[in-house]
């Protein structure tokens, strides 16, 4: 299940089932978003980008939705595998101002994928 | 090559101690950035750097100098430092200042004495 709290949300599933993580961002000038997978002890991995003209991208067993109305972003995975266990963030660019290319990151989500 | 390397991996210092940190990328990219992590934080932004200029700086003490000597090399500068700066060093690089398509060093695990 998925709990919030003091510490990082958590989402735990069985191996071969999807996973739905979700993000909600506030600045409304963000018009690029990104999820990026953190394995521990390694840097953040790009895995997936849409921009705020679209409402879906897909890429290899992962999709994005972008709900610009409520500011939401959720990451789609299927078939979830135990590699696939690590914190997963999105972020957003901010377009414009002193701001402008400003890379922000979100609060993240552990994943857990049991076998 | 799509790397950005890191160097030292590991690194411990002494409050009066003065060290640096490097990154290191061959891809072509222009803009490059200094995040620091927290155990179980997002990244957080510390510096911006595009086309070898400092464009954003997010308020960070001077004790943190960077230094962008040209468009494959970036280094972090650290002096009289506080315990409550051990973290995670991440270093990152895109092709562009706005395109988000940014790659990551592995890091550099600072601890403060």
């Amino acid at each position: 299940g998925e709990s919030v709290g003091l510490h990082l949300p958590t989402l735990s599933v069985q191996e071969g089932d999807n996973s739905i993580i979700n993000c909600a961002y506030s600045n409304s000038a963000s018009d690029y978003f990104i999820w990026y997978k953190q394995e521990s002890g390694k840097g953040p991995q790009f895995i997936i980008d849409i921009r705020s003209n679209m409402d879906k991208r897909q890429g290899q067993r992962v999709t994005v939705l972008l709900n610009k109305t409520v500011k939401h972003l959720s990451l789609q995975i299927a078939a979830t595998q135990p590699g696939d266990s690590a914190v997963y963030f999105c972020a957003e660019i901010s377009s414009g101002g002193t701001s402008y290319g400003k890379l922000t990151f979100g609060q993240g989500t552990i994943l857990t994928v049991h076998p | 090559d799509t790397e950005v390397t890191q160097t030292p991996k590991h690194l411990v210092m002494g409050m009066t101690n003065k060290k640096s940190l490097k990154c290191e990328q061959h891809m072509g990219h222009r803009a490059m950035y200094w995040y620091k992590q927290k155990a179980k934080k997002p990244p957080e932004l510390m510096f911006v750097y595009s086309y070898e200029k400092l464009s954003i700086n997010e308020s960070v003490p001077s004790r943190f100098s960077p230094e962008c000597p040209n468009s494959s090399l970036l280094n972090l500068h650290l002096h009289a430092l506080q315990p409550e700066d051990s973290a995670l060093y991440l270093c990152a690089s895109s092709p562009r200042q706005s395109r988000g398509e940014a790659f990551f060093g592995q890091g550099t695990r600072l601890t403060v004495v």
